[in-house]
């Protein structure tokens, strides 16, 4: 069974750092990994989508890469701003369904 | 504009009275889902579907309906609302194999739904 964790829970970082958000998952046979952003008490904004052939996408200051064999994810902001803040969730598809099987999410807190 | 939309964004009801939740999209995408958001469980799968009068159960279905009449509608249906049903819901859509956007999930607003 697909299980995705999420390392940390939540972040906390000075405004202009570099950081790096973790996503593993324990069933490397995955169609592809999402990378979410969510603010409070909103929907989901996709950030970028790695296709199970690829082994990383970019979107302006983000950056995600993906490795099957390991299981893992990490999803890279580059200096980052307050806007930043937010929660950002983890999502492998790895069934003909489309299901996604979530993380919990990092809670990022950019401090001005 | 390509997008999932969802109504209502906002409900409160009552023990057991019936409810529909829409969800409508524009992309021409045959799989559409439903799930639903909850604190320290993340999201889980409702139903889905993989194209017109084709549904199945995710991994939480009990207590919930839904049909796929059309391509582009997927109501979800809670025929006697319950308090552990006070959740919030999300509507997504995925392309197909010959679709630009294969295998990206497009997601709906949400719909924060209160059970009494």
């Amino acid at each position: 069974k697909q299980e995705v964790t999420q390392i940390p829970a939540a972040l906390s970082v000075p405004e202009g750092e570099n950081l790096v958000l973790n996503c593993s998952f324990t069933d490397s046979a995955i169609y592809n990994l999402q990378w979410f952003r969510q603010d409070p008490g909103k929907g989901l904004t996709s950030l970028l989508l790695i296709q199970s052939s690829q082994r990383e996408q970019t979107s302006g200051r983000l950056n995600a890469s993906l490795d099957k064999s390991s299981g893992r994810s990490t999803l890279y902001i580059a200096a980052s701003q307050p806007g930043d803040s937010a929660t950002y969730l983890c999502a492998v598809n790895g069934g003909n369904n489309r299901k996604l099987i979530w993380g919990l999410g990092t809670s990022l807190a950019v401090n001005p | 504009e390509a997008q999932v939309t969802q109504n209502p964004r906002y409900l409160i009801t009552v023990t057991g009275k019936k409810l529909t939740v829409t969800c409508s999209q524009n992309m021409n995408h045959e799989y559409m889902s439903w799930y639903r958001q909850d604190p320290g469980l993340g999201l889980r799968q409702i139903y889905y579907s993989m194209n017109v009068e084709v549904t199945d159960k995710g991994d939480v279905p009990e207590g919930y309906k839904v049909s796929r009449k059309e391509k582009r509608n997927f109501p979800l249906i809670l025929e006697s609302p319950s308090p552990n049903q006070t959740s919030l819901y999300f509507c997504a859509s995925t392309g197909g194999a010959f679709s630009s956007s294969y295998n990206e999930q497009f997601f709906g607003p949400g719909t924060r739904l209160t059970v009494l």
